[in-house]
């Protein structure tokens, strides 16, 4: 049990059409990453929040994107969807500042299906 | 750039065996930081072990072992005596800070048989 929960656990969305995924992190964990993991491959960075700030973003086009609130909840947004975007995503959090020593939790991850 | 190296995308082993993980990375900085992970079926990633690029003392937890040497490049893996609640995919990640952005290898996909 890890305390970093995702919904929904699985969607299917047609192409063109956006979604909105969510992530609960615990009390006190102000930074949150998450994560696209396709089918048999490794997870991939999208991007890091810390207190509700944007902290680093990986190689993802813009139509994604992401919010952190001051409850410790953040979503991750994808605008105009591909068939490619069919992954698991995983959030990921841990206390305080990302440098700061902490073990990071990740979530069970929502399933996007694009058809 | 950084880069992890799973070379073993499947292993198959029968209950009580020994299993060794590879993991290969390459990194230009001076400081980094190693991780696995086990990720079950239910998709949670499951944290193992973090290692810093410091601190090359071999670790042990029970069954499981990591062998990190700078030398090759290298935090290996090994489930002593394994079992069939072992079987998982297993990811090596490397970052450049605790909690930043982590590059994970492709994973090895463990099946232990009873």
């Amino acid at each position: 049990e890890t305390g970093v929960t995702q919904s929904p656990t699985h969607l299917i969305k047609t192409r063109g059409q956006q979604v909105t995924l969510r992530c609960s992190s615990q009390s006190g964990h102000n930074t949150v990453s998450w994560y696209q993991q396709a089918l048999g491959q490794g997870p991939q960075f999208i991007f890091q929040y810390y207190r509700e700030e944007e902290n680093g973003r990986g190689n993802f086009p813009p139509r994604f994107s992401g919010l952190q609130f001051p409850n410790y909840s953040s979503e991750l947004n994808v605008n105009a969807l591909e068939l490619d975007d069919s992954a698991l995503y995983l959030c990921a959090s841990s206390l305080e500042r990302p440098d700061s020593g902490n073990t990071i939790y990740f979530g069970e991850g929502s399933w996007l299906t694009v058809v | 750039a950084q880069k992890v190296t799973q070379a073993q995308t499947e292993i198959s082993v029968v209950e009580k065996e020994d299993v060794t993980l590879d993991c290969v990375y390459e990194t230009r900085d001076t400081t980094y930081y190693l991780f696995w992970y086990k990720q079950p079926p239910s998709g949670e990633l499951v944290f193992l072990i973090r290692r810093n690029s410091f601190d090359e003392q071999n670790e042990i937890s029970g069954r499981y072992s990591w062998n990190f040497q700078k030398s090759t490049s290298s935090f290996n893996f090994t489930i002593t005596a394994s079992q069939v609640v072992d079987s998982a995919v297993y990811f090596c990640a490397l970052s450049e800070s605790v909690g930043g952005d982590m590059r994970f290898g492709a994973g090895t996909r463990l099946t232990v048989k009873p």
